[in-house]
């Protein structure tokens, strides 16, 4: 079984500041982990995938997350905030190494960026 | 690039009414998902096709069918359409492997 844990459902940043928004999983096996990113009215839009490569991930638009097995963590940054990073944001783990079937999505984080 | 079209983009329907949504990639991808999103639950799976021929349910099916029309297409019907079905639809595709999947825009699906 797995299970997707994220840490808050509300982020609030004031432009040009850190975002951290925290997401920590349970599986028994070999993960892949995903974050996606949801504007209103849009479907899911990939920001970076983990597959057992790098622990460190880069994705779009300046985010970045750190794969940490020790504490079953998989936590989204991004060293400055823009007013377009405002969005619902979602950590998502498939069983499988290298796989993206059988995702399990955590409640997602809204994301307010402030002037 | 169209990517995964969903129809309609919105639908207002009456309890006991039935409704297909409509799902369409053209990514050649083998696999494709359907979903839906209540507030404060994430996404949750519906159905799923591993392979044009084939599908399975998923966490949430009660209610639901579904066709994989072709490799392209994949659809979602409601036979008989209740409130607590109201909810945002999306559809997903990927081509497997360590690909991930990719969403379209969603069906808003309002049941009075």
């Amino acid at each position: 079984a797995q299970s997707v844990t994220q840490l808050d459902s509300h982020v609030s940043v004031s432009e040009g500041t850190p975002v951290l928004l925290r997401c920590n999983y349970s599986s028994s096996y070999s993960p892949s982990l995903f974050w996606y990113v949801q504007h209103p009215n849009k479907g899911l839009q990939l920001l970076l995938k983990y597959t057992s490569a790098a622990t460190l991930v880069k994705g779009i638009n300046g985010f970045e997350a750190e794969f940490k097995k020790s504490e079953t963590s998989f936590h989204l940054t991004k060293p400055s905030a823009h007013m377009s990073d405002a969005a619902e944001y979602f950590c998502v783990v498939s069983p499988f190494s290298g796989s993206a079937r059988q995702l399990t999505f955590g409640s997602g984080t809204q994301l307010t960026v402030l002037p | 690039n169209a990517g995964v079209t969903q129809t309609p983009k919105f639908q207002v329907l009456k309890t006991g009414q039935s409704m297909t949504l409509q799902c369409a990639q053209d990514m050649n991808h083998n696999s494709m998902y359907w979903y839906r999103q209540d507030p404060g639950m994430g996404l949750r799976l519906i159905y799923y096709s591993a392979s044009e021929g084939t599908t399975d349910k998923g966490e949430v099916p009660n209610g639901y069918n579904v066709s994989r029309l072709n490799k392209r297409e994949f659809s979602l019907r409601l036979e008989s359409a209740a409130p607590s079905q109201t909810s945002v639809y999306f559809c997903a595709s990927t081509s497997g492997g360590g690909s991930p999947q990719h969403f379209g825009d969603g069906t808003r699906l309002s049941i009075l």
